[in-house]
């Protein structure tokens, strides 16, 4: 079965700063999503990385992707507090997706 | 902009009760899924349809858990009877085909009492 880990699994950080989100995952996959999710809410896609090398950027988020280190991350660049959300990244192994277990974001002003 | 319809968006059961749960999804999106997410962990998924046929249910609990695409498009998640442990968000996502992006719907928040 394929594993998706994300760390750190918790962060606080101050706005205008930067730092990033790692997802690591178990096998090999060429598609990687990232979504993010508000508190209560359905998840919203935000990154969709389909080949080794990908690289993403929306705003203050720049997503990217390594398929041969199995790696992907999602880097903030000068925080905010709208960013304050639970970020997922998600693998597509054969027809199903696996989520990683989530990286829960507090902006502090 | 089209979206994956879900519906009730909150449900209050007591244990033991049959409750199910509806969701339309984007008009052309082949895939479906039915995902559960427990407060505070990942999305898992239950089932996933490709048209109207089951492509995996391996991790639904089908001794209470059933699900249904009669037609291919629109799906129906019902749990018979309900457990505490059930208390969840069930989340509903579509995509034109299993290799593309998945468009969520709200959910539904499930309490059962």
């Amino acid at each position: 079965e394929l594993k998706v880990e994300q760390n750190p699994l918790f962060l606080s950080m101050q706005e205008g700063k930067n730092y990033t989100i790692y997802c690591n995952y178990s096998t090999t996959s060429d598609r990687l999503y990232w979504y993010r999710q508000d508190p209560g809410k359905s998840l919203e896609s935000l990154f969709v990385l389909l080949s080794n090398g990908a690289v993403k950027q929306e705003g203050r988020l720049m997503a990217s992707l390594d398929t041969k280190a199995r790696l992907s991350t999602l880097h903030i660049t000068a925080a905010v507090h709208d960013l304050s959300a639970t970020y997922f990244c998600a693998v597509d192994s054969g027809n199903q997706f696996y989520f990683g277990t989530g990286t829960s974001l507090t902006v502090i002003p | 902009e089209a979206e994956v319809a879900q519906s009730p968006r909150y449900k209050i059961t007591e244990k033991s009760q049959a409750v199910a749960f509806w969701c339309d999804p984007i008009s052309g999106h082949a895939t479906l899924y039915w995902y559960r997410q427990i407060l505070g962990q990942g999305p898992e998924l239950l089932v996933q349809f490709q048209d109207e046929s089951v492509v995996d249910d391996s991790q639904l609990p089908k001794d209470r858990f059933s699900a249904e695409r009669l037609k291919g498009v629109d799906s129906t998640l019902k749990i018979q009877p309900a457990e505490l442990g059930d208390s969840a968000m069930y989340l509903c996502a579509s995509c034109r085909a299993w290799d593309t992006e998945a468009f969520f719907g709200q959910g539904t928040r499930l309490t059962v009492v």
